[in-house]
């Protein structure tokens, strides 16, 4: 069985500070991973995903994260945060080998500080 | 590349009273289709997928259930609503190119009262 743990329910952070979200992942088999943004009453949008190669991955908005298979993680970066980036981050993966569905962490609301 | 419409958006409904919510996806054929609950601090539940029409698999057991009458169409149904039911439903979809990316429609938010 696979699972992901979002390490922080909340993150408040300054505007133009530094931001990482946490995430962990257990999985017995090779995984892909994903980031998606939830804005205030919207559907998810993905931010960037790892599927193999590089183990830094760059998405939409500035955002970055690292594969570390090592310490099965797959953290959230941001060098420097706006207003615009407050929303509910999510954390999956993926582990096919027949399964149809992504196993999501429970989400990470991050507030950013004027 | 896909888009998906969900309506209605919003829907206050009593206890006992019927559901319906609709998902239609343009942009793509023989998509898979998902429907989730999110509930405030709970992150996002799996309820449903389906890999192709009238075939629906369940992920929790519950007072809900799914249809797929038509290749693009993916229907959330409750004959009478709990309190439990509250929350906000997302439909989704994957396909054949890039079969583990979801893409989301802009949800569904449901108060029953």
């Amino acid at each position: 069985a696979q699972s992901v743990t979002q390490l922080d329910s909340q993150v408040p952070v300054f505007e133009e500070a530094p931001v990482e979200l946490r995430c962990n992942y257990s999985s017995s088999v090779s995984v892909y991973l994903f980031w998606y943004v939830q804005y205030p009453n919207q559907g998810l949008q993905l931010l960037l995903k790892y599927l193999s190669g590089s183990t830094l991955v760059k998405g939409i908005n500035g955002f970055e994260a690292e594969f570390n298979k090592s310490q099965t993680s797959f953290h959230l970066r941001k060098p420097s945060v706006h207003i615009s980036d407050t929303a509910e981050y999510f954390c999956a993966l993926y582990s096919g080998a027949g399964s149809y569905q992504l196993t999501f962490g429970k989400g990470t609301k991050l507030s950013v500080i004027p | 590349s896909q888009t998906i419409h969900q309506w209605p958006a919003t829907l206050v409904q009593p206890v006992g009273s019927p559901l319906s919510l609709e998902c239609t996806v343009e942009g793509t054929s023989n998509p898979n289709l998902y429907w989730y609950r999110q509930a405030a601090g709970r992150g996002l539940q799996l309820l449903f997928y389906s890999v192709g029409i009238g075939q629906i698999s369940s992920e929790v057991p519950q007072n809900l259930s799914a249809s797929r009458p038509q290749d693009r169409q993916f229907i959330l149904s409750s004959k009478k609503l709990l309190l439990s039911d509250s929350g906000f439903y997302l439909c989704a979809c994957t396909t054949g190119s890039g079969a583990n990316v979801l893409t989301f429609g802009a949800g569904s938010r449901l108060t029953v009262l």
